[in-house]
């Protein structure tokens, strides 16, 4: 139950095109749904977080998606640059229990010029 | 104001010796969490320290362990290193203005530690 499934493994766009990873829960408690992207030799940096009471949150080119009923939420980046390039993990938590977050696997996304 | 340093970026032992890495939060900030990431795993959380006091245990065996001084600095503790105990070991702090709202968590570069 404390699983999240991220979707797909591996993607490539071409630059100007939209990035779609999607992710999938079970923990109906999760309450905070925060997105990370990692550059390689770097720690991972909060891109983007929504709560489940929102059903879609924008910031620039970034745009989350959730859909409480399904327990699923997508990362949207759109006009995808070759900077964008980077493994982007989704994540859960709940927030009266402090600071544990549960991982998806993650997805690799190479932007090609 | 700087970011969350880990200290040393770089380590090798071998099995059965022990090692300690260390973690310096972004002033202000009083949680420090502590992941391992691995490429069959992925990011799996250790633990998490606040005010000095371990508020969440992840599924590690007891081998791995930590503390958080007064200052919020903080050290984790591997025992008895295995092979399998070869990763990029990341700390994050944040800020906890209060429990149950959203609480940004900064990850520092890691600790790259490799058993031989």
């Amino acid at each position: 139950q404390q699983q999240v499934k991220q979707s797909p493994q591996s993607l490539i766009v071409q630059k100007g095109g939209i990035s779609i990873i999607n992710c999938a829960y079970e923990n109906t408690a999760f309450d905070y749904f925060p997105w990370y992207q990692q550059f390689p030799g770097k720690g991972p940096a909060l891109l983007i977080a929504i709560r489940p009471d929102v059903s879609e949150k924008k910031e620039g080119r970034f745009t989350i998606s959730f859909n409480k009923s399904a327990k699923q939420f997508s990362l949207h980046i759109m006009d995808s640059q070759p900077g964008d390039s980077a493994t982007y993990f989704c994540a859960a938590s709940i927030m009266e229990y402090g600071n544990k977050l549960v991982f998806g696997a993650g997805t690799i996304l190479r932007v090609k010029s | 104001k700087a970011g969350v340093t880990q200290t040393p970026r770089y380590l090798i032992k071998t099995r059965g010796q022990q090692v300690t890495l260390s973690c310096s939060p972004i002033s202000g900030h009083r949680s420090v969490s502590w992941y391992q990431q691995t490429p069959g795993q992925g990011l799996q959380f250790l633990f998490e320290y606040f005010s000095e006091t371990q508020r969440n245990k992840g599924n590690f065996p007891g081998r791995f362990s930590g503390r958080q001084f007064s200052n919020s600095r903080s050290e984790m503790n591997v025992s008895t290193l295995e092979l399998g105990d070869s990763a990029l070991y990341l700390c994050a702090s944040s800020m906890e203005r209060d429990r149950g709202l959203e609480d940004t968590q900064y990850f520092g570069p890691g600790t790259r530690l490799t058993v031989l």
